[in-house]
């Protein structure tokens, strides 16, 4: 079985501070990781996803996330928040594991609302 | 291109009354999902259909039906709805194989009183 914690309900930061929003997972196998933004009353948006490869990802909008596999992680960051980032931010993992109920399904983090205050 | 498409985007149901969401998208994708959305709970999966012609459980279906039509189009029917059917429904689609993002719709609100 899969899943994806969380561990902040809401994350506050001032704008042009860092800002990281954390994200572990389990998976029988190896993940697909991804990253997704929602705007109020908007569908969420993709932001970056781990595969294979770096363990550093970039993806839109200047965030970025780094993969750790030992701890199982999957934190998204970005150097200098802007007021426009704030939105609920997702994490989901897909399962690469063919053989597993799992496969072809995402799941989702019950998300983190950041809020970027000027 | 309008990517992944839903109707309606407000809906107010009495218990009891049933009603079909639906979905399409026109990028060609394989896969698509329905998801039901709930404060604190994330993005849950009702179905999903891996490719046209099949459809698979997801995390919470009971109460809910799908139907893929074609490639392009899959409905979530509610078949007698309950309040606790109250949430805001996304549909997704995706390439079948697993690496690629799922791209969202906009979203249903559905308020079941």
């Amino acid at each position: 079985a899969q899943s994806v914690a969380q561990p902040e309900d809401q994350v506050n930061v001032a704008e042009g501070n860092p800002l990281t929003v954390k994200c572990t997972y389990s998976v029988s196998g190896n993940p697909y990781l991804f990253w997704y933004v929602q705007y109020p009353n908007r569908g969420l948006q993709f932001l970056l996803k781990y595969i294979t490869g770096d363990n550093l990802v970039k993806g839109s909008y200047g965030f970025e996330a780094e993969f750790n596999k030992s701890q199982t992680s999957f934190h998204l960051k970005k150097p200098s928040a802007l007021v426009s980032d704030s939105a609920l931010y997702f994490c989901a993992v897909r399962d690469l594991l063919m053989t597993t109920d799992s496969w072809g399904k995402f799941q989702f983090g019950a998300g983190t609302q950041v809020v970027v205050t000027p | 291109n309008a990517g992944v498409t839903q109707t309606p985007k407000f809906q107010v149901l009495k218990t009891g009354q049933s009603m079909t969401l639906q979905c399409a998208q026109d990028m060609n994708h394989n896969s698509m999902y329905w998801y039901r959305q709930d404060p604190g709970m994330g993005l849950r999966l009702i179905y999903y259909s891996a490719s046209e012609g099949t459809t698979d459980k997801g995390e919470v279906p009971n109460g809910y039906n799908v139907s893929r039509l074609n490639k392009r189009e899959f409905s979530l029917r509610l078949e007698s709805a309950a309040p606790s059917q109250t949430s805001v429904y996304f549909c997704a689609s995706s390439e079948a194989q697993p690496g690629p993002e799922q791209f969202f719709g906009p979203g249903t609100r559905l308020t079941v009183l």
